[in-house]
């Protein structure tokens, strides 16, 4: 079954860190780029970061550079994605996305986990 | 960075009636690369156009795109009960970062 399992998320404190796993399966995970989706509790869909299928480029936005780091292992068909300096606003059902490319990243996404959810509170 | 702004915010109709929503960028989307995705409460988004007005694998053929430049549309032809849910449409490709837009929420009548 072509699926994506995120885990790792749970509740933090601020300032704190976390990582975040996503398992692939179904798919070659090697061959696609892969990307986090953020969503705030009620709110709508905020995107985070993205690596390329060899992980040798990454992209981060704004609200997330210097704080978050992505990084894949292949051979473990895994996504990550370290968190670290957490703040509020950082809350959100955190979702693992497949893009839709191949040699190059198309940046638009056929493949959605279920997502894990990440509380910034003291 | 692009936004995308959504209208209406919330679509009230019956099932069978059609059904249009408007995605506006600030400005032009190059290439058309623009994504039109669905979410059900509790679920995680499914792609249903990309390309502006290209089906993704096994969306049915009630759900149609449209649109260049700036303004975009997503038309479902006769609503079905399983169409209420939220719209997101999503830049990408010609300008990063990548954004969607804060949704419409099409609810039963």
């Amino acid at each position: 079954e072509v699926q994506l399992v995120e885990s790792g998320g749970g509740l933090v404190q601020p300032g704190g860190s976390l990582r975040l796993s996503c398992s692939a399966s179904g798919f070659t995970f090697s061959s696609y780029a892969m990307h986090w989706v953020r969503q705030a509790p009620g709110k709508g869909l905020e995107y985070v970061s993205a690596i390329s299928s060899n992980g040798g480029s990454t992209y981060y936005a704004d609200s997330v550079k210097g704080r978050f780091t992505i990084s894949r292992d292949n051979s473990k068909n895994t996504l990550y994605l370290q968190m670290s300096s957490l703040r509020a606003e950082d809350t959100a059902v955190y979702y693992c996305v497949k893009d839709t490319g191949t040699v190059t990243a198309n940046w638009y996404f056929d493949l959605w986990g279920r997502g894990t959810l990440v509380t910034v509170s003291s | 960075e692009i936004v995308l702004t959504q209208s209406p915010g919330t679509l009230s109709l019956s099932p069978g009636e059609r059904a249009t929503l408007s995605c506006r960028a600030s400005q032009s989307v190059s290439s058309s690369y623009l994504a039109w995705y669905q979410q059900k409460p509790g679920q995680a988004p499914r792609l249903l156009i990309y390309g502006a007005s290209s089906r993704a694998t096994g969306i049915p053929d009630r759900f149609s795109g449209s649109g260049s430049g700036t303004d975009f549309t997503l038309t479902i032809s006769r609503l079905e009960p399983e169409d209420f849910a939220v719209y997101y449409c999503q830049q990408y490709g010609s300008s990063l970062p990548i954004t969607f837009g804060q949704g419409t929420r099409l609810e039963i009548k």
